[in-house]
């Protein structure tokens, strides 16, 4: 099972470059969610998704969009990188409510 | 006061310790919960989920109280693999909305 796929593993960015971090789920999971974590700190939630078509913020959305356009996928997008964007961005998705999240293996990100 | 809360540590325990984690939690709306393993810079990994008759497996041991709030984590025969940070997570009910604690820094020496 593949699970949770994101790509790139890496990405070197300059400042106001815009580039889409992909997330894909094989597990037909209704909830999707991106995280960044910065050093030594805890997960903040970006934009999630309750499903096909529906997307919502998270605590920290500025500066990125989110589509789902379906159930698979959910891409991130930056739309104009700044160096605070510097992180690693996790991708996450989940069955239904007494489900754990399944994570992927995360996108390091540096804004130069 | 964050929703869900644990000591971030860091604790520091020989290999063959037995160590304990609690986690608070403040909605009482919360449904289902779970223990996270990250390792420095890797994707969190699902431990074990936590039910209210207490569960186990191998080393690790999962209690929920819901009268008081908190789940804890027991890690019996630390190994130094054991070495890294445990989240505490949440999902409420009624939604779709997931609370990760802030996580508590694990250290097994030799």
């Amino acid at each position: 099972n593949a699970g949770v796929t994101q790509t790139p593993k890496f990405q070197v960015l300059k400042t106001g470059q815009s580039m889409t971090l992909q997330c894909a789920q094989d597990m037909n999971h209704e909830y999707m969610s991106w995280y960044r974590q910065d050093p030594g700190m805890g997960l903040r939630l970006i934009h999630y998704s309750v499903g096909a078509g529906i997307t919502d913020q998270g605590e920290v959305p500025n500066g990125y969009n989110v589509s789902r356009s379906t159930t698979e996928d959910f891409p991130l997008r930056l739309l104009s990188a700044a160096p605070s964007q510097t992180s690693v961005y996790f991708c996450a998705s989940r069955g239904g409510v007494n489900q754990p999240q399944h994570f992927g293996d995360g996108t390091r990100l540096s804004i130069l | 006061r964050k929703e869900v809360e644990q000591d971030p540590g860091p604790f520091n325990v020989p290999e063959g310790a037995t160590v304990a984690f609690n986690c608070t939690y403040s909605n009482s709306a919360s449904q289902s919960f779970f223990w996270y393993r990250q390792d420095c810079r890797k994707e969190p990994k699902l431990l074990m989920s936590v039910y209210s008759s207490g569960n186990e497996d191998g080393r690790f041991t999962a209690q929920l109280n819901r009268a008081s709030q908190y789940i804890s984590l027991l890690i019996r025969d630390s190994k130094l693999s054991d070495s890294a940070t445990y989240l505490c997570v949440v999902n409420r009910a009624g939604g779709f909305k997931t609370i990760f604690g802030a996580g508590t820094r694990l250290f097994v020496k030799a």
